[in-house]
């Protein structure tokens, strides 16, 4: 079966760090597409981040500079390393993967993210 | 930058068909998909490359994309189709979403 599971979450303080994780089963990271997305409470769907199979990494203005996008090979994981966070950046965090332009196929869970003092 | 514009919202009754468009500049150059969310679901991909249906995905589901314009449509809608609906394309390297269209079946 195809999965992807998200995890990492949780209540930070603005400014701080997380690193959210999408371990994957079924299907191998570095040979697709994998994307991050988030939905802001009661909001639609947010692009944040994508890392193509021949290692481009892109960003969504509101993270460039912010957020980082990478993957282990060995472990099958995706990463995204959130820096300087921001209120704004509240939400729940989903990994997809796509084959461009098949769409992204398969989704992962998500995992909630609180920016709050 | 690149947008993609929804209605916020449609109405239908139970049995017709729900028509959602989704509007950007010349969007029939690029390819669109369609996914659909469910109150504190992940979305899932009904509608790519602008009109074909992943498997298990009913034929009831279509959709189109000439113009400006692209269209997913729904016949003979059902209460379980009640959900968000967002369309989305890549512009250069980028994933672009439409802010969605809330589907409500009376």
């Amino acid at each position: 079966e195809v999965q992807l599971m998200v995890s990492g979450g949780g209540l930070i303080q603005p400014g701080g760090s997380l690193r959210l994780s999408c371990v994957a089963s079924g299907l191998t990271v570095s040979k697709n597409y994998m994307i991050w997305v988030r939905q802001a409470p009661s909001k639609g769907l947010e692009w944040v981040s994508v890392l193509t199979s021949e290692s481009g990494s892109y960003y969504a203005d509101s993270v460039r500079g912010r957020f980082s996008i990478s993957r282990d090979n060995s472990m099958n994981t995706l990463h995204l390393q959130m820096n300087s966070l921001r209120v704004e950046d509240t939400g729940v965090y989903y990994c997809a993967r796509e084959n461009p332009p098949h769409g992204m196929d398969v989704w992962g869970r998500g995992t909630t993210v609180t920016v709050s003092s | 930058s690149y947008e993609l514009t929804q209605p916020p919202s449609l109405s239908v009754s139970p049995g017709q068909t729900a028509t959602m468009t989704c509007s950007g500049t010349n969007l029939g150059d690029k390819y669109t998909s369609w996914y659909r969310q469910k109150p504190g679901q992940s979305p899932v991909l009904i509608i790519y490359q602008d009109f074909r249906r992943p498997a298990g995905i009913p034929e009831r589901f279509s959709g189109s994309n000439s113009g400006n314009t692209a269209t997913l449509s729904i016949s003979g809608t059902q209460a379980t189709d009640e959900a968000d609906y967002y369309c989305q394309a890549w512009d250069s390297n980028n994933v672009i979403f439409g802010g969605g269209t809330k589907l409500t079946v009376l």
